[in-house]
């Protein structure tokens, strides 16, 4: 069973202050890593994707990926209290499992101002 | 662009009734998903097509639910009969080839009482 965990929440965090949020998963050949934002009684929506090792920015949001860890995060600087939501770890596996999403169960944030 | 399109937004049945959901993905794309979220989970894939053909149903529970995509476009997912276990969100996605980040739908919330 491909599993992806994700750290226990919530999260709490002052406004203004780094949130991370980190994520594990099982399936070695997967390559294709997402973070979605579900705010309360809305569906996912997709604000990161990374690819290969390394650090990926956009405005406030970095992605971190270490495939040999197994090991994804996301970072959000300057948090605001409009960041405050449900975030979802996917996962894309590979091989047979091309193209299939895998979630962890998400981690609540809250920015508390 | 217009999003991915779902109706109904809530649905309530008695369990043993039949349900139909119905998906109108985003233009131009090839792959449609549809998923299950429950409350404080992760979304789960129940199917995944590429154009009008399956890729993987591994994970829908064919006793009870099917669903198609005629012409590759819409699709209808349907239970019958309903479980009180299958009170869910179910979520519908696509995205232009089958890898890469999906697309969300609002979702229809769905109770069975």
């Amino acid at each position: 069973q491909k599993e992806v965990e994700q750290n226990s929440g919530p999260l709490s965090v002052p406004e203004g202050a780094i949130a991370s949020l980190n994520c594990t998963y099982s399936d070695r050949v997967s390559q294709s890593f997402f973070w979605y934002r579900q705010y309360s009684g809305k569906s996912p929506e997709l604000i990161m994707s990374i690819y290969s090792n390394g650090d990926k920015e956009d405005g406030r949001f970095t992605a971190q990926l270490n495939k040999a860890s197994q090991y994804v995060s996301l970072l959000i600087r300057d948090s605001q209290p409009s960041d405050s939501a449900t975030y979802l770890c996917a996962v894309e596996g590979g091989g047979t499992s091309y193209g299939k999403l895998t979630f962890g169960q998400g981690t609540i944030l809250t920015v508390h101002p | 662009e217009a999003g991915v399109a779902q109706s109904p937004r809530y649905k309530i049945i008695e369990k043993r009734q039949s349900v139909a959901f119905w998906c109108n993905p985003i233009s131009g794309h090839a792959t449609l998903y549809w998923y299950q979220q429950i409350l404080g989970q992760g979304p789960k894939l129940l199917i995944q097509f590429q154009n009008n053909g399956v890729v993987d149903d591994s994970q829908l529970p064919k006793d009870r639910f099917s669903a198609e995509r005629l012409k590759g476009v819409d699709s209808t997912l349907k239970i019958q009969p309903a479980k009180l276990e299958d009170s869910a969100v179910y979520l519908c996605a696509s995205s232009r080839r089958v890898a890469g980040g999906q697309f969300f739908g609002p979702g229809t919330r769905l109770t069975v009482l």
